[in-house]
């Protein structure tokens, strides 16, 4: 079975600073990709970057990048020079199985501070 | 870029009738398609999965008699809540998949279901 773990409830972090979001993942599959999302209070889902098993680098767009450490099993999400606007819900996400569904950890609540 | 356009995005409706939501991708085939729910401030749980021209897989724990979904072309799936309840209010967020990209997963803009 799949799953997704986010250790971290919640964060305050002051504007500017980088931020590092944890997510640990199990899976018996070789082939999966990582995600990570933004929720912000509108409820809508911002796709924020992708990572799949056989990357052979760590992903990046923008500020976002991917620390992926296949052999830990972890894939945390790290956000440089963060900004008021990053204060939202993110989660990290896992692809894989049959139907090539999409999983959920609980999410770790990011507020940034003025 | 891809776009799936959900609707309505907030509906009231009294307990014991019935509540139609629907997920449409507006520019790709979305040959499969996920129903999550989500309770506030918890994370999205995956309720069905839905392919194109056949029966819904639903997740383990949840009522397919209460949950219906279906999937009849391309473009379209729809999850009706039946009999609802007050327990039932929630946020419906529907995801496609886009097969012809490799993170083709886009989802809408979610349904925040009252039950009264």
């Amino acid at each position: 079975a799949q799953k997704i773990t986010q250790t971290q409830p919640g964060m305050f972090v002051q504007e500017k600073e980088a931020v590092t979001l944890d997510c640990t993942y199990d899976t018996s599959d070789p082939s999966y990709g990582l995600f990570w999302y933004k929720q912000p209070s509108s409820g809508e889902m911002i796709f924020l970057i992708y990572q799949g098993s056989y990357d052979q680098q760590n992903a990046t767009e923008g500020r976002y990048s991917l620390n992926f450490q296949k052999a830990r099993k972890s894939a945390n999400l790290v956000i440089s020079a963060s900004q008021l606007g990053d204060s939202a819900m993110y989660f990290c996400a896992m692809r894989g199985g049959r139907d090539d569904k999409i999983i959920f950890g609980k999410g770790t609540r990011l507020h940034i501070l003025p | 870029g891809a776009v799936v356009s959900q609707h309505p995005s907030r509906v009231i409706c009294k307990s014991g009738t019935s509540v139609k939501i629907e997920c449409r991708s507006l520019d790709f085939q979305a040959t499969t398609m996920f129903w999550y729910r989500q309770f506030p401030k918890q994370s999205l749980m995956l309720m069905a999965t839905s392919n194109e021209g056949s029966k819904a897989t639903y997740e383990q724990g949840v009522e397919k008699d209460k949950f219906l979904i279906n999937h009849a072309s391309l473009t379209l799936s729809t999850l009706t809540v039946t009999s609802a309840h007050p327990e039932d209010s929630s946020f419906y967020i529907c995801s496609a998949r886009d097969r012809d990209r490799t993170y083709g997963y886009t989802f809408g803009s979610g349904t925040r279901l009252t039950v009264v």
